[in-house]
């Protein structure tokens, strides 16, 4: 069993703050690394697809960076909106056949 | 609009009954994923398909089965030896590029919310 790991859990943040969560993954095996974000009511919605170490992707206010050979990815979202307020999912493919490996999510409240 | 559409919405099952989720896309994507979600767990594979008339199991895929007649459609079915359905389903689609599947996103439906009576 994948050990793919978020953290924190959830967390609470002021509008206009500035916040970054943690995916945690086995860096052996390593093909590509996916974030989501989930919103209440909504489907999943794909922010980034990372590959390389050292990578690192932006959209909009929201960026991310993956360190392969320690096993972990961080995303980054800058001025939160009451927008924001979502739960942000990483998946690992250790295959490349997009087989994917879910971590349990982080809960994003941005407070107005 | 392009999109993935799962119905229905919600579903019940009585014991010893199998029932079908349905998953449908419209955005002519080769690969379709079926996942599981549970209380305090991440999403979890059930089957997927790369290709029409080819499924894989994934890592949870006892007391489930599914079909890829065609493109468009990937349903599931929950079988009466799946001893715990309750969960909430989700259905996701993915291109394929000339390098395969990989390094795609992942494109999902609103989900199916199935429970037992």
């Amino acid at each position: 069993i994948l050990n793919v790991e978020q953290s924190p859990q959830s967390l609470h943040v002021q509008e206009g703050d500035s916040t970054n969560f943690t995916c945690s993954f086995p860096s052996s095996n390593f093909y590509a690394l996916h974030w989501y974000r989930w919103e209440t009511a909504k489907s999943p919605e794909a922010l980034f697809v990372m590959t390389l170490n050292g990578d690192e992707k932006k959209k909009g206010r929201i960026s991310a960076t993956l360190n392969t050979k320690e096993g972990y990815s961080y995303l980054y979202i800058k001025g939160s909106q009451p927008e924001d307020s979502a739960t942000y999912l990483c998946a690992l493919d250790q295959t490349g056949a997009n087989n994917l490996f879910f971590g349990t999510g982080t809960r994003l409240t941005v407070i107005p | 609009d392009g999109g993935i559409t799962q119905s229905p919405k919600y579903l019940f099952r009585k014991e010893g009954q199998n029932v079908t989720l349905s998953c449908e896309q419209n955005l002519n994507h080769d690969a379709m994923y079926w996942y599981r979600q549970d209380p305090g767990q991440g999403l979890r594979l059930i089957y997927y398909s790369q290709i029409v008339n080819d499924f894989q199991k994934g890592d949870i895929a006892e007391g489930y089965s599914v079909s890829r007649e065609k493109k468009e459609s990937f349903p599931l079915t929950v079988t009466s030896a799946q001893k715990n359905p309750t969960a909430f389903y989700l259905c996701a689609s993915s291109m394929r590029s000339r390098q395969g599947v990989s390094n795609q996103p992942q494109h999902f439906g609103d989900g199916t919310r199935l429970s037992i009576l």
